[in-house]
């Protein structure tokens, strides 16, 4: 598989549960982004890693917490959200030493919290 | 505050007629205005990079050019398979970061 894969595609929760999102990238990348995406809004950086170090929390509530285990792997885990965090997050990855890189993303997962 | 703005909001367009998307940007030093595809349920697919004023870039109907304020995309002869919402961002700064500054995109639709 190639490109870079989100998991589940999509999700619905309740305020007090705690679920995780995953992504995987098969790019050799050395970079992974978080983002979330909701309606009529701009695109919103949550986590950034680079060589699995955590250099960027975009000022991001505490119930979403990041976990990248190594380059190719990137968790969201999830816990005590409200109705508002309902969006689509979008997971990419990138290579920080070219120069004309942009993002792949994968293609999300649509989280609903009821 | 780097900002970046896009318009118009939505765009209909008939096949075959050409128009063009605005992205406008305030940034301090920037590196680089992308330009990426998102169709629905999916995740951005990305375009062009533009670095310098003047700059151009193209892709089969698609033309990206960038001034110091601001980029188009040209869309030339449109197919219905251009519909999409079109997504510019800037990175900007002194350093290597990785901060993108997303514009809200423009939903484009192109009927048959």
């Amino acid at each position: 598989e190639t490109g870079v894969t989100q998991t589940p595609r999509h999700l619905v929760m309740g305020m007090t549960n705690k679920k995780s999102l995953k992504c995987e990238q098969h790019l050799g990348h050395n970079a992974m982004y978080w983002y979330k995406q909701s309606a009529k809004k701009p695109l919103e950086l949550m986590f950034v890693y680079n060589f699995k170090e955590q250099t960027e929390n975009n000022s991001v509530p505490s119930r979403f917490s990041p976990e990248c285990p190594n380059s190719s792997h990137l968790f969201l885990h999830l816990h005590t959200l409200q109705p508002e965090d309902s969006a689509l997050y979008l997971c990419a990855s990138s290579q920080r030493d070219r120069g004309d890189y942009g993002y792949t993303f994968g293609s999300g997962t649509r989280l609903t919290v009821v | 505050e780097d900002q970046v703005t896009q318009s118009p909001e939505a765009l209909r367009l008939q096949e075959g007629e050409s128009s063009s998307l605005n992205c406008s940007y305030t940034v301090s030093g920037l590196r680089g205005l992308f330009w990426y595809r998102q169709d629905p349920g999916k995740g951005p697919e990305f375009l062009f990079t533009l670095y310098s004023a003047g700059e151009e870039k193209e892709k089969e109907r698609l033309k990206a050019t960038l001034t110091k304020k601001e980029s188009f995309l040209h869309i030339t002869a449109p197919k219905p398979e251009d519909s999409a919402t079109y997504l510019c961002a800037v990175q900007a700064g002194l350093v290597d970061g990785q901060n993108f500054v997303f514009g809200p995109g423009t939903r484009l639709s192109v009927l048959p």
